[in-house]
């Protein structure tokens, strides 16, 4: 099947750094891609839609100037995390979905950020 | 979307059939049913989707009821690494929707 490509797996980072979070999709072109966060022992919420060649669309609670979506092209999406801070420790993760009809979406492998 | 509800855990012998159920009574005539599973620390996986037909591939069969109210995810010869949490979700069949995650059921696969 498709593959979506996440990178990193894992990071570590201080306090009021950023962290940016690429997602590609490596077989397929995807002018929609969601990203996803993932608490300890939760299910996925969605974040955000990010949508390719115009802004992103963030979920109610989301603050868009912190979670910084850029969908440059039809095969990358990155989540930049500005000014982190512990809290926004979580599992991210990105999906996409190949065009046409009757279509699986596809998920990224995940990014565990821990922000100490 | 339609909502759906899952046992929170189940428990399978390995080798042995794993049955997961998933009620969707409210679900649309437009709306299919997936299945997804998440391995620890992993993003999830998909296994299976359908309409209104029985679908089978070389993961899992997914019987839909002839209501569609409900549906089951087969998993023929359970083994330790179908440890996961299985998800059920209903949507419609739209490209820019995302998927919305429940809280699954947990399936332990016992040695």
């Amino acid at each position: 099947g498709a593959v979506v490509s996440q990178h990193p797996s894992w990071v570590i980072c201080k306090s009021g750094t950023s962290v940016k979070i690429e997602c590609r999709s490596l077989d397929f072109q995807a002018t929609t891609m969601f990203w996803y966060r993932q608490f300890p022992k939760q299910s996925l919420m969605l974040m955000a839609t990010s949508n390719e060649g115009s802004k992103a669309t963030y979920e109610q609670g989301v603050e868009k100037d912190k979670f910084l979506i850029n969908h440059a092209s039809l095969t990358l999406s990155t989540l930049t995390v500005t000014s982190a801070h512990p809290e926004d420790s979580s599992f991210y993760i990105c999906s996409a979905r190949p065009g046409g009809r009757n279509t699986e979406a596809f998920f990224g492998q995940g990014t565990r950020l821990t922000v100490v | 979307d339609a909502k759906t509800t899952q046992p929170t855990s189940m428990d399978c012998a390995e080798g042995r059939a794993a049955n997961l159920p998933c009620n969707h009574s409210t679900i649309s005539g437009n709306e299919y049913v997936y299945w997804y599973r998440q391995i620890h620390s992993q993003g999830p996986q998909y296994i299976i989707h359908g309409l209104k037909n029985n679908e089978t591939n070389e993961m899992a069969s997914l019987i839909i009821t002839e209501d569609r109210k409900s549906s089951t995810l087969i998993l023929p010869h359970a083994t330790l690494r179908d440890t996961a949490v299985y998800y059920c979700i209903v949507r419609v069949n739209n490209y820019g929707q995302n998927f919305v995650f429940g809280p699954g059921t947990r399936l332990s696969v016992l040695p």
